[in-house]
């Protein structure tokens, strides 16, 4: 079964500092792909990251980086000088290549406050 | 800006009445997506559709009837709904890409739905 587990629903950062959100995840497909999505208080869900499984590297777009950790099965978002406008809740996701179809799934998320 | 829309925003009905989420996209996508995001569980997937044909039903019950007349367009039709399915419809669409077709989803700022 595939699975996605975030394990912080809250986390606070001060501005300017960076950030790691943690995420793991399970499946028996060799071939998948790991997302971040960004949800402000409007509801729209904002895509931020992705990581393909046989990525050799870690993504990295602008401030986000994801920590890609094959064998330990996680995928860390990692925010760098956090700003007021990345307060939001943070989903990460799953879609296996060879068997998920076109299922994504989504972990419970994790709540971000930046203070400043 | 964000490439996908959705109709309306908020929407308030009672339990007798019929009514239709609509969702566009602007991508030039193949791909579609409802999804339904409730208070404190994860995102859900209900449908999807690839090149108008629905391949995803997430055993949704039948109150709610997805249509898509074209890869552009995606319809929620909503009849005899329950309080319970009080929550946040977000749309979504993707393309895909290299042999495992994985790709990351663009969402739409969603509908809050309120059944009375």
């Amino acid at each position: 079964a595939q699975k996605i587990t975030q394990t912080q629903p809250g986390m606070f950062v001060q501005e300017k500092e960076a950030v790691t959100l943690d995420c793991t995840y399970d499946t028996s497909d060799p071939s998948y792909g790991l997302f971040w999505y960004k949800q402000p208080s409007s509801g729209e869900m904002i895509f931020l990251i992705y990581q393909g499984s046989y990525d050799q590297q870690n993504a990295t777009e602008g401030r986000y980086s994801l920590n890609f950790q094959k064998a330990r099965k996680s995928a860390n978002l990692v925010i760098s000088a956090s700003q007021l406008g990345d307060s939001a809740m943070y989903f990460c996701a799953m879609r296996a290549g060879n068997t998920g179809g076109f299922k994504t799934i989504f972990g419970a998320g994790t709540r971000l406050f930046v203070k400043a | 800006e964000t490439g996908v829309t959705q109709t309306p925003r908020h929407l308030v009905m009672g339990m007798t009445n019929k009514k239709s989420l609509k969702c566009e996209q602007h991508l030039g996508h193949n791909a579609m997506y409802w999804y339904k995001q409730s208070a404190k569980k994860p995102l859900e997937l209900m449908f999807v559709y690839n090149f108008k044909e629905q391949t995803e039903n997430n055993s949704v019950p039948s109150r709610f009837s997805p249509e898509c007349p074209n890869s552009s367009h995606l319809f929620l039709h909503l009849h005899t709904l329950q309080p319970e399915d009080s929550a946040l419809y977000l749309c979504a669409s993707s393309q895909t890409r290299g042999l495992a077709g994985i790709y990351e989803q663009y969402f739409g700022p969603g509908t809050r739905l309120t059944v009375t």
